[in-house]
């Protein structure tokens, strides 16, 4: 039933190494998101999928790559992982259609990822 | 693009009406006005959104008023389950129109009995 979810939930790992999180909507969206959310609860966008191409890329390292296999799935990969990567990764999608009343977005639960 | 300035942090108590203002002078003619409502340990979830005048729905009004360079979000009649924080957002409805999403700092409301 869930509409948006994400794997894992907790991540901690050491620096220098290469993770990934994964999200998946069953609402049936054309676009999805990736968002970081620091200490400060600032919340910010980092990439945006629409029909799996991608269509927002903010000024993120290149260690950040996301992948996204069908319009459903929007997974991100991280290379050489830092300290300053700690932080709440949130998923979200909605429906990118310009027509569309309100384009809410839907958020998933949300990853802390911990980097020692 | 939009910048959004807000309170950082609001105090209620159960029961009282609570309204959030949003600052967002440089608003540009076709952005929108959002709002987000996030618990602890959980995704923000959409409350409401509007162009202009007043928009009411079961959860919360939103007024904005006729030069849109702020807006104020009008919870009834708080509870408890109401403390969270509160997110400010301008922006185009659809990338295809142009324009960005950007989340302000958030108020954090806390509601005490």
């Amino acid at each position: 039933d869930t509409a948006v979810s994400q794997t894992p939930k907790y991540l901690v790992t050491q620096m220098g190494n290469d993770k990934s999180i994964k999200c998946e909507q069953n609402l049936g969206h054309d676009t999805m998101y990736w968002y970081k959310q620091d200490s400060k609860k600032f919340l910010k966008i980092m990439f945006s999928y629409n029909n799996k191409e991608l269509i927002i890329n903010e000024t993120v390292p290149n260690r950040f790559s996301p992948k996204s296999p069908d319009k459903a799935h929007l997974n991100l990969h991280i290379n050489s992982l830092e300290l300053g990567d700690s932080a709440v990764y949130f998923c979200a999608s909605s429906p990118l259609v310009w027509r569309e009343p309100d384009n809410e977005q839907f958020f998933g639960p949300g990853t802390r990822l911990t980097v020692l | 693009l939009a910048k959004t300035t807000q309170p950082i942090s609001m105090d209620s108590y159960e029961g009282q009406e609570v309204n959030i203002t949003c600052s967002h002078n440089n608003i540009a003619t076709n952005d929108y006005i959002t709002w987000y409502q996030q618990f602890p340990s959980q995704g923000p979830r959409f409350i409401i959104q509007g162009y202009k005048t007043k928009v009411t729905n079961e959860v919360a009004s939103l007024f904005i008023p006729a030069d849109r360079k702020s807006s104020t979000l009008s919870l009834p009649r708080v509870s408890l389950s109401d403390t969270a924080v509160y997110y400010c957002l301008v922006g185009a409805k659809s990338y295809n129109q142009g324009g960005k999403l950007i989340f302000g700092q958030g108020t954090e409301l806390s509601v005490k009995p």
